[in-house]
């Protein structure tokens, strides 16, 4: 079945540096990459997705890039802030008609130093 | 827009018992998904229902069933619980349009098996 491998599984980073989470899907059927952040006690939150015909996105100071032919998608976040420390998990899915199913990665512990 | 509600917030129950959670999705959204989380297999999909209909399913025993009311509003039951059931589980709200499968989560219910 489909697989999303995701690293590092920790990242710590010194304040204003940028971090670089990136996953690894399999299924090339898979249409539909969010990123989700999640702080103790709370739910996932979506901050950003990419789908399969855009090589990249950008929102601010994150951005996503996505390599269909490697199966390879990478989150970006730049000038790192002590409120950006929290859980990352990527996920993959499939297109609607299989219905709603996300597949995700083990997540990202990242750590932002101030 | 009122985000996902999911109610109780926290459970304890003992093994054997039986258990139902119950989510609100975002009003105007039909497709409910419900996902476990726990620190060792992180987070993995139990089903999804649109329509009242259950349209996808993951790996997870008959022990674990769900229904979607006309409301799009959903419930999850885990019968004749085992300590591996204490998890978070999550549900997530999607609009399901054509084109992409947005997932929108609430905060969880965390669910501690004795």
């Amino acid at each position: 079945g489909e697989n999303v491998e995701q690293h590092p599984s920790t990242l710590s980073v010194q304040e204003g540096d940028s971090a670089v989470i990136k996953c690894t899907y399999s299924d090339s059927a898979s249409n539909y990459f969010p990123w989700y952040k999640q702080e103790l006690g709370k739910g996932p939150q979506l901050i950003i997705d990419i789908r399969s015909n855009v090589g990249e996105k950008k929102d601010q100071r994150i951005a996503v890039t996505l390599n269909k032919t490697a199966k390879h998608f990478s989150l970006h976040i730049t000038e790192t802030q002590p409120e950006d420390s929290a859980v990352y998990f990527c996920a993959a899915s499939k297109p609607a008609e299989y219905g709603n199913k996300l597949v995700f990665g083990a997540g990202t512990i990242l750590r932002v130093k101030s | 827009k009122a985000g996902v509600t999911q109610t109780p917030r926290y459970l304890i129950k003992t093994r054997g018992q039986q258990v139902t959670l119950s989510c609100s999705p975002i009003s105007g959204h039909r497709s409910v998904s419900w996902y476990q989380q726990t620190p060792g297999q992180g987070l993995q999909f139990l089903f999804e229902y649109f329509s009242e209909t259950q349209r996808n399913k993951g790996n997870f025993p008959g022990r674990f069933s769900g229904r979607q009311f006309s409301n799009s509003r959903s419930e999850m039951n885990v019968s004749t619980l085992e300590l591996g059931d204490s998890a978070l589980y999550l549900c997530a709200s999607s609009l399901q349009g054509n084109s992409y499968n947005e997932q929108f989560f609430g905060p969880g219910t965390r669910l501690t098996v004795l």
